[in-house]
């Protein structure tokens, strides 16, 4: 079964380095999404994209965060400096279709910063 | 912006009881989504329910849509070890942006 897959699966940093988180969402799926989840609380939205544009953005998606799919198969968020609040798992997902279509969602990189 | 409350935030049941979580908001849903992570997971899609007064079921879960389409509920009969996790619910937005609740962590004893 198709599924998404996330690189690295931890990934530790200094306050203020650069981080890029990769995801290779599932293959035919046109809607890529990331989700923070800080430890124990809820999945909070960041970012949706489609035909390389960003569609959506909350407001934790501020000018540190940028998204890009550089070639046919990843998906990347990038964290220009990083805070020690940024700390949390990040997700990605894919979906075939936007809106209610179902999200498929790759196994997490933990980001730690310290 | 649009929110869901989920109650409640945790359960501890004997393997064999019952279980239901519930999912709140204060203006109508277009749809509510409900996800399972079980611990150091990722969430997990389990079902969609749109219209008002949806049961849906699936082996021993039980989800429901309120009839004003402002609640919504996840009932497990019989639970067991395999349903350790933590239940939210979700609604999606026109652009794909999943709105989670709080979620509920159930821990069963054996």
């Amino acid at each position: 079964e198709p599924e998404v897959t996330q690189t690295p699966s931890h990934q530790v940093t200094q306050m203020g380095q650069e981080v890029i988180l990769r995801c290779v969402p599932i293959s035919n799926h046109l809607y890529f999404y990331w989700y923070r989840q800080i430890l124990g609380q809820k999945v909070e939205f960041l970012v949706s994209f489609y035909n390389n544009e960003i569609s959506e953005k909350s407001e934790i998606f501020d000018d540190q965060f940028s998204v890009e799919r550089p070639d046919g198969s990843n998906f990347t968020l990038k964290i220009r400096s990083t805070k020690l609040e940024d700390s949390a798992m990040y997700f990605c997902a894919s979906s075939e279709d936007r809106g209610t279509d179902t999200q498929y969602f790759g196994p997490g990189t933990r980001l730690t910063v310290l | 912006g649009q929110q869901v409350m989920q109650i409640p935030q945790y359960q501890h049941v004997q393997e064999g009881e019952d279980f239901t979580t519930y999912c709140n908001s204060s203006t109508t849903l277009s749809n509510i989504q409900w996800y399972k992570q079980r611990p150091g997971g990722h969430p997990v899609f389990l079902i969609q329910l749109v219209k008002s007064g949806e049961v849906k079921k699936q082996k021993r879960l039980t989800f429901q849509f309120g009839e004003a389409k402002k609640n919504s509920s996840l009932h497990i009969t019989a639970t067991q070890t395999t349903d350790v996790g933590t239940y939210f619910c979700a609604v999606a937005g026109n652009t794909g942006k999943l709105i989670f609740g709080q979620g509920t962590t159930l821990q069963v004893k054996p």
